[in-house]
C-alpha cells in the first residue's frame, strides 16, 4: 500500500538554525498538510497545500515557517529560525480528498 | 479553544469484551467525523469514518455511532483484541464549507489498552 515517507526522523538542532522537514507524499495525491504534536498535546493543524499554494493555514503558522514543493514529488516544510516550543513531532499528511494519509513523522529536538 | 474533546485520556479493557471511545464536538460546520489509530513513533493511521448524513457506520470489529443532536460519536470495538492497544484519535473536518483543502481538526487522543 502507498504510504507517505518523511525524513529524518530524527532532526537535533540548535536554538536559531533553520531546518527543512522533508515528506514525500502519496504519488497520485494532490493536497498536502503539515501537523504537529507536542508531546502529550493534540495533533495540530500548520498548514495545507493545494495546486501550488497554500490553502489554509493556522495561527501557528507564522512567517517562521515556510513550505514548497519543489518538484514532483517532495513537500517541505522550512522553520528559519528555530525556537525551543518547535520541538515537537512534525507530520506530514497527504490525501486525494479525504481520508488524509499520515507519515509516520520527524521528531524534533530544538536545543 | 477545543472544538474536538476526547474526555477519557485513557480506557483500560479485557481482550473479547467491547471498547467505546467517546468524541464530543462544538463546531456546527463539522460535517464529516474520522477516527484515527496512532502506535508509538507512528503516525495516525485512518481506521473509519461517517458522514453527518449518517448515524452509523460499521467496518468489521469497529463501528462509529454519530448523534449530530448531542453533537457526539462514538468508536465500538468488539471484541477488543491486544493489538488494538493503541492511542485512538477523533478528527472532524467541514468538507461542506468550502475551500481547497479536507483539513481534519483532532482531539487528544485516548489512550486504550486492551489486557490479554
Amino acid at each position: 500500500e502507498p504510504e507517505v515517507t518523511q525524513t529524518p526522523s530524527h532532526q537535533v538542532t540548535q536554538m536559531g538554525q533553520e531546518v527543512i522537514l522533508r515528506c514525500v507524499p502519496i504519488s497520485n495525491h494532490l493536497y498536502f498538510y503539515w501537523y504537529r504534536q507536542i508531546l502529550g498535546q493534540k495533533v495540530e493543524f500548520l498548514v495545507s497545500f493545494y495546486n501550488n499554494e497554500i490553502s489554509e493555514k493556522s495561527e501557528i503558522f507564522d512567517d517562521q515557517f515556510s513550505v514548497e514543493r519543489p518538484d514532483g514529488s517532495n513537500f517541505t516544510l522550512k522553520i528559519r529560525s528555530t525556537k525551543l516550543e518547535d520541538s515537537a513531532m512534525y507530520f506530514c499528511a497527504s490525501s486525494d480528498r479525504i481520508p488524509l494519509h499520515f507519515g509516520n513523522g520527524t521528531r524534533l529536538t530544538v536545543t | 479553544d477545543q472544538q474536538v474533546k476526547q474526555n477519557s485520556p485513557s480506557l483500560s479493557v479485557q481482550e473479547g469484551r467491547i471498547s467505546i471511545l467517546n468524541c464530543d464536538y462544538t463546531n456546527s460546520m463539522f460535517d464529516y467525523f474520522l477516527w484515527y489509530k496512532k502506535y508509538p513513533a507512528e503516525g495516525p493511521t485512518f481506521l473509519i469514518s461517517i458522514s453527518s448524513i449518517k448515524d452509523k457506520n460499521e467496518d468489521g470489529r469497529f463501528t462509529v455511532f454519530l448523534n449530530k443532536s448531542a453533537k457526539h460519536l462514538s468508536l465500538h470495538i468488539v471484541p477488543s483484541q491486544p493489538g488494538d492497544s493503541a492511542v485512538y484519535f477523533c478528527a472532524a473536518s467541514a468538507l461542506g464549507s468550502g475551500g481547497s483543502n479536507y483539513k481534519l481538526t483532532f482531539g487528544k487522543g485516548t489512550l486504550l489498552t486492551v489486557n490479554p
